[in-house]
């Protein structure tokens, strides 16, 4: 399977904890997005990378949430001190820029449960 | 201040007739916009795309509208069929080697057997 890879695909935690979470993206794409998606929302950005340069981060991204991708190619999302209303899908996707307007793929997400 | 509006939460035609879902969008600067399908439990899947230099833009059973001056796009699937039943997403993004997708809140639509 060559599409975008998200692991875990469910984490249940302790609200407080940390999480991390992983994505592997198709791999000739240099562009990896992270979005966060909540029932009857659609997917909200959060952070995208360039290689390995992390070029945007959205205000959405507090200061407890952080996202590398150190060698350019699978990214990690973690989450310090899980907060309730971080309870939501986490959705990896990855496009390449050889070419003007190319679309994401997305992966399947990884649906975490804060209780 | 949503971007990319979808008034429709939710959509239900009959098996064999046509499925419209609409989307709106605010900023001028979008010159890219795109549609997912989305099924529960999965990640959006790519449907379509159109750019701001076309105004339509057909793939099959799918057809995007675009009407820039209105700020308006429309996906039609023709003929509906149930498998076709999902959460669609409306995207657009400003171009330009692709920075941030913007997305819609999504339209449920059900296809009638």
């Amino acid at each position: 399977d060559t599409g975008v890879s998200q692991n875990p695909r469910h984490k249940i935690t302790k609200r407080g904890q940390n999480v991390t979470f992983r994505c592997d993206p198709i791999s000739e794409h240099n562009r990896l997005y992270w979005y966060r998606q909540t029932l009857g929302q659609g997917p909200e950005f959060l952070t995208y990378f360039q290689n390995e340069a992390q070029l945007e981060k959205s205000r959405l991204l507090s200061d407890r949430f952080s996202a590398e991708r150190p060698k350019g190619s699978f990214s990690t999302l973690e989450i310090q001190r899980t907060e309730q209303g971080d309870s939501a899908m986490y959705l990896c996707a990855s496009s390449s820029n050889q070419a003007p307007n190319t679309e994401a793929f997305f992966g399947q997400g990884t649906r975490l449960t804060v209780v | 201040d949503q971007q990319v509006k979808q008034n429709s939460p939710s959509l239900s035609v009959q098996e064999g007739r046509i499925s419209i879902l609409n989307c709106d969008y605010t900023n001028s600067m979008f010159d890219y916009f795109l549609w997912y399908k989305k099924y529960p439990a999965e990640g959006p899947t790519f449907l379509i795309s159109i750019s701001s230099i076309k105004d339509k833009n057909e793939d099959g059973r799918f057809t995007v509208f675009l009407n820039k001056s209105a700020k308006h796009l429309s996906l039609h699937i023709v003929p509906s069929q149930p498998g076709d039943s999902a959460v669609y997403f409306c995207a657009a993004s400003e171009g330009n080697y692709g920075q941030n997708f913007v997305f819609g809140p999504g339209t449920r639509l059900s296809v009638l057997p």
